[in-house]
């Protein structure tokens, strides 16, 4: 079935250091990518999304390109902040197929910690 | 435009009982899904309904089940609690139909303890 691996965490950065939190899915079908991030205490909120291999998705700084030919979908932000800490979520839907109905796959999140 | 409202925030549960949570999605959204969120297992998808239909479940046993109504409001129900029911359920909400998917919204989750 479809799966969605995750760089495992912590990451720990200074603030304003580059970052790169590194996504590969398996799918049969053409999904379509998420990056969802998890502040303490809340639900998820969606950070950027990708629909077809090549678009890049951006939002807030952060960017991630769908990579059809190594299956990645890789979060980059040039300068992180403090209040960029949370927990990041890549996931999928797959669109395509006999199975109807949206359902997202989410790999096991990665935390990332800024220190001022 | 209000979000997604997931009732109540906290519960707790003792082991036997059973439990009713309720997602309002965002006002026109007509999608509502349900996931599990736990420490050992990360998020899994429960089930998904669509005009009132079931239209995909995830692999959970028969204890947990939903429903929608015509308002799209939906809840989901678990009997006979287990502590390993303990999880946050997160509710999210799309405008999309069959077979496509371009975005879905969270809402803030309900924290159910079993003890």
């Amino acid at each position: 079935g479809d799966s969605v691996t995750q760089m495992e965490g912590p990451v720990t950065l200074s603030e304003e250091a580059f970052l790169t939190i590194n996504c590969t899915y398996t799918a049969t079908g053409y999904p379509s990518l998420f990056w969802y991030v998890q502040y303490p205490g809340e639900g998820l909120q969606l950070l950027l999304k990708a629909t077809k291999a090549d678009d890049k998705g951006s939002n807030k700084g952060f960017e991630a390109t769908y990579r059809k030919e190594t299956t990645s979908f890789h979060l980059e932000k040039g300068s992180v902040q403090v209040s960029d800490s949370a927990v990041y979520f890549c996931a999928l839907s797959d669109r395509s197929g006999k199975e109807y109905g949206n359902k997202l796959v989410f790999g096991a999140g990665t935390i990332l910690r800024v220190k001022s | 435009k209000a979000g997604v409202t997931q009732t109540p925030r906290y519960l707790i549960k003792t082991r036997g009982q059973q439990v009713t949570l309720s997602c309002s999605p965002i006002s026109g959204h007509r999608s509502v899904s349900w996931y599990q969120q736990t420490p050992g297992q990360g998020l899994q998808f429960l089930f998904e309904y669509f005009s009132e239909t079931q239209r995909n479940k995830g692999n959970f046993p028969g204890r947990f089940s939903g429903r929608q109504f015509s308002n799209s409001r939906s809840e989901m129900n678990v009997s006979t609690l287990e502590l390993g029911d303990s999880a946050l359920y997160l509710c999210a909400s799309s405008s999309t139909g069959v077979g496509k998917a371009y975005g879905y919204t969270f809402g803030s989750g309900t924290r159910l303890t079993v003890v």
